[in-house]
């Protein structure tokens, strides 16, 4: 089985920009989660999704927004984008229910200047 | 509120050697555990889970141990192996809250050959 996918790898944006990232989930995983990893706060969840539904959300501002679509595969965005973002964001998918294992993608690394 | 805490951020071990690393909860909530590793630039990679109603897994040359009074666990890696060089995390989840899995801090091990 394919793993889960992000594009981009890389992202260069500038403050006050707006920013999407995909993801594709392992084939079969309905739920997939969002996570934001930085040097200062680790890596804190940001929102879930199953069945084109949010299920959880983190403690991030409604900047940070997110998508699934019918196919599962998710998007996050964030609008008028801090020097803060910068993070490498991680996308994770499985099974539904709780107390299954999470996979994650490889992260898009975001940059902002 | 650090909920799960990695209290050491490195460990060196020789190869062979056995090597631990420790992490602690409060959330009694919790009732899913798991332990992750890291490579620099690349998301984390699933190693062991272990559900509250455990005390140990096993899975090939990682063993995780549950301490649930003292909101303890522990990986274990016999032997080590210089490849096991990377950042671990643990991550803990409550049925309650979905797929949300709250993450230590990390602990960086380094094999020495």
């Amino acid at each position: 089985k394919a793993g889960v996918t992000q594009t981009p790898r890389y992202l260069i944006k500038t403050r006050g920009q707006q920013v999407t990232l995909s993801c594709s989930p392992i084939s079969g995983h309905r739920s997939v989660s969002w996570y934001q990893q930085t040097p200062g706060q680790g890596l804190q969840f940001l929102f879930e999704y199953f069945s084109e539904t949010q299920r959880n959300k983190g403690n991030f501002p409604g900047r940070f927004s997110g998508r699934q679509f019918s196919n599962s595969r998710s998007e996050m965005n964030v609008s008028t984008l801090e020097l803060g973002d910068s993070a490498l964001y991680l996308c994770a998918s499985s099974h539904t229910g709780p107390n299954y294992e999470q996979y994650f993608g490889p992260g898009t690394r975001l940059t902002v200047t | 509120d650090q909920q799960v805490k990695q209290n050491s951020p490195s460990l060196s071990v020789q190869e062979g050697r056995i090597s631990i690393l420790n992490c602690d909860y409060t959330n009694s909530m919790f009732d899913y555990f798991l332990w992750y590793k890291k490579y620099p630039a690349e998301g984390p990679t699933f190693l062991i889970s272990i559900s509250s109603i455990k005390d140990k897994n096993e899975d090939g040359r990682f063993t995780v141990f549950l301490n649930k009074s003292a909101k303890h666990l522990s990986l274990h890696i016999v032997p080590s192996q210089p490849g096991d060089s990377a950042v671990y995390f643990c991550a803990a989840s409550a049925r309650a809250a979905g797929n949300k899995l709250t993450f230590g801090g990390g602990t960086r091990v380094l094999v020495k050959p």
